[in-house]
């Protein structure tokens, strides 16, 4: 147990559907990272929290992805009309702070799977 | 092409034979991390490099970044079927190392220990 929470850790949807997953990072930690994994790849970077403020989104993260962390500390990410191309595993990381020194210690992730 | 790529993709090995897992990138490696991931669940961090020629133990895991830093090696000793699973390689590499903390993983070596 790394100290970072998901829920759910497995979702079934139907396309179309809205799907919304949480992450609790390690409580003190003010950075907080959302990645996503398909099967025999490595994890690709959605979008990061400082704090409260989202900091960047990569162009993964198309306009039907909403990610918000309201008081700095839990945080969720929202798809809106999942499709078939969004089933993977969505892992959440926290770090001290930002910065190529700082340790990312991920969740156990949340798997989605959309029929 | 993969930013960082490992090799090999996959590795098979009896119990107790010693393996090496490599790292390669085309940009200078800043902050290198490695992890272990078992199928369906997050990462596990197992160390992280910072400087050129540095070299960390856990147990029996040694993990090296090379002078030119855009290389690293994993390397178990003596393996044990607890070894099995995902090793990912994560590098902060678009930033150059300027404290961005985004990660770039490679697509992973899956290790099969066999008793």
């Amino acid at each position: 147990d790394t100290g970072v929470s998901q829920d759910p850790r497995h979702k079934i949807t139907k396309r179309g559907q809205n799907v919304t997953f949480r992450c609790d990072p390690i409580s003190e930690h003010n950075r907080l990272y959302w990645y996503r994994q398909t099967l025999g790849q490595g994890p690709e970077f959605l979008t990061y929290f400082q704090n409260e403020a989202q900091l960047e989104k990569s162009r993964l993260l198309s306009d039907r992805f909403s990610a918000e962390r309201p008081k700095g500390s839990f945080s969720t990410l929202e798809i809106q009309r999942t499709e078939q191309g969004d089933s993977a595993m969505y892992l959440c990381a926290s770090s001290l702070g930002g910065g190529s020194q700082e340790t990312q210690y991920f969740g156990p992730g949340t798997r989605l799977l959309v029929l | 092409s993969q930013e960082l790529e490992q090799s090999p993709q996959s590795l098979i090995v009896q119990e107790g034979k010693n393996l090496t897992i490599n790292c390669t990138s085309s940009k200078t490696l800043y902050g290198l991390y490695w992890y272990k991931q078992k199928y369906g669940e997050g990462l596990i961090f197992l160390m992280m490099l910072q400087k050129g020629g540095e070299e960390k133990s856990h147990e029996k895991i040694t993990a090296k970044l090379d002078e030119k830093k855009q290389q690293s090696s994993l390397h178990i000793t003596a393996s044990q079927p607890s070894h099995a699973g995902i090793y990912l390689c994560g590098a902060d590499i678009e930033a150059g190392g300027t404290s961005y903390g985004k990660l770039t993983f490679g697509q992973g070596t899956i290790l099969t220990v066999h008793p």
